[in-house]
Order: structure tokens, then C-alpha cells, then sequence
């Protein structure tokens, strides 16, 4: 069963605008972490921003931040003020394991920055 | 600070042929995972060194193998070639094998792999 959902193939953003990147996950365990990762064209998985399952608070790191909603099991990627350099491959990624830890990815979201 | 470095960069093989893929982690890191990232797909979880064995596995037939060195370092060898094995390979390492905001696995930049 998959458990790391991303619905949106392609995204376009002008700019300077904000853009949403949708993850929904599912899991049974109560302690879990989830990841964003960025990958440009040079294929490097570039960590963005971690949420952790007790985490209270949603996670900010500079322009990224995620909508973190417990009950419905989404962790959304916000990225405010797009520059061009942010058009890329965006993956979200769910910590499985309990010892020996590995990430479950998503299909991930290609976002397009326009000037 | 090195990063995850990877080598190839590319490769092209034919079916049946053999393949060796190289990592090396992050300064500081001891514990190498790898990951199979198909076209217009997420990566997929290989394998996962820590101390130089192997300690947890994806989905992956045994024609996929590896190892660890002492340095930390990795290889990932793949038997047997079939044209679905066309990939990007990623090399990921992390301090340990626990992963939170402050110890994510940072990635290499891939083996592009292309099997004819």
C-alpha cells in the first residue's frame, strides 16, 4: 500500500508568489517523521524541512515551512516568495523502521517557477 | 566538507552484464543507504549499511548486493542486468541509523545507469 501520497504531478507558480505542495501519509505508528526533499535537475536529493510526529509546532526552515494536520495525516510543503531557482522535483518522504531507519517516498511534485 | 560523493556518473551496460556502483559518505557518517530512483518515479529504498553489514532491505531480488568498508564507504553491485534495472542510483549517508530534523540522510548526485 502506498504510504506516501503526492496528487500533484505538475505546479506552476509566478515569482515572488507562495505555492502548497500536498502530501497526505498513512501510518499506524505514533511515532513517525516525515521529510521534504528538493531535487533539481542534477539529480541530488537536497533535504528542505523535518516534522516530527510530537512536534507541536509546524517546522519552519527560512522560506519553507509545512502545514503540518495530525488527523488528516497531511504535511504540506509551503514555499513562499518562489524564486527561479526553486523550480525543481519536490519529494516528500516518510521514516519507517523501528532500529534501522530508512525513507518512503512519494511520486513527487515538479514545480515550475515563472518570471 | 565533502559531501556524499558517488562514482560513475553514468554508466551504460548490456543485459546478463554485472555492475559495481561506488559511495563515499559524508565526512563523519557511518551509515550508507541505498536507493533506486526510476524515471518520473520516488526513490526506492535498496539496502542500508551500518558496521559493515548489511541491516535492513527493501524489496530488491538478491541479484542486488553490497558492501561496506571499514572507511565507511560503499558499494552496490547488481547481477544479471535486465533493462528494468535503468536507473538513478542514490547513495544516501547519515550519522547512524536514526533520522530526525537534525540528522537527515544527505544524498550523493546519482549513478545514472542505462541497461541496453
Amino acid at each position: 500500500a502506498q504510504k506516501i501520497t503526492q496528487t500533484q504531478p505538475g505546479m506552476f507558480v509566478q515569482e515572488k508568489e507562495a505555492v502548497t505542495l500536498d502530501c497526505t501519509y498513512d501510518t499506524s505508528d505514533q511515532s513517525y517523521g516525515l521529510f521534504w526533499y528538493k531535487q533539481p535537475s542534477s539529480g541530488e536529493m537536497i533535504f528542505l524541512i523535518y516534522q516530527g510526529s510530537y512536534d507541536e509546532q509546524n517546522a519552519t526552515e527560512g522560506r519553507y515551512s509545512l502545514n503540518f494536520q495530525k488527523a488528516r495525516k497531511s504535511a504540506n510543503l509551503v514555499i513562499s516568495a518562489s524564486q527561479l531557482g526553486d523550480s525543481a522535483m519536490y519529494f516528500c518522504a516518510m521514516r519507517e523502521g523501528g532500529s534501522f531507519q530508512k525513507l518512503v517516498f512519494g511520486t513527487g511534485t515538479r514545480l515550475l517557477v515563472s518570471p | 566538507d565533502a559531501g556524499v560523493t558517488q562514482s560513475p556518473t553514468h554508466l551504460i551496460k548490456t543485459r546478463g552484464q554485472q555492475v559495481t556502483l561506488r559511495c563515499s559518505p559524508k565526512s563523519g557518517h557511518d551509515t550508507v543507504s541505498w536507493y533506486q530512483q526510476a524515471l518520473g518515479q520516488g526513490p526506492q529504498f535498496i539496502f542500508q549499511y551500518y558496521e559493515e553489514e548489511e541491516r535492513q532491505r527493501g524489496n530488491f531480488p538478491d541479484r542486488f548486493s553490497g558492501h561496506q568498508f571499514p572507511n565507511y564507504s560503499s558499494e552496490l553491485n547488481v547481477n544479471a542486468l535486465l533493462l528494468g534495472d535503468s536507473a538513478l542510483y542514490l547513495c544516501a549517508s547519515s550519522l547512524g541509523y536514526r533520522l530526525a530534523g537534525d540528522n537527515e540522510q544527505f544524498f550523493g548526485p546519482g549513478t545514472r545507469l542505462t541497461v541496453l
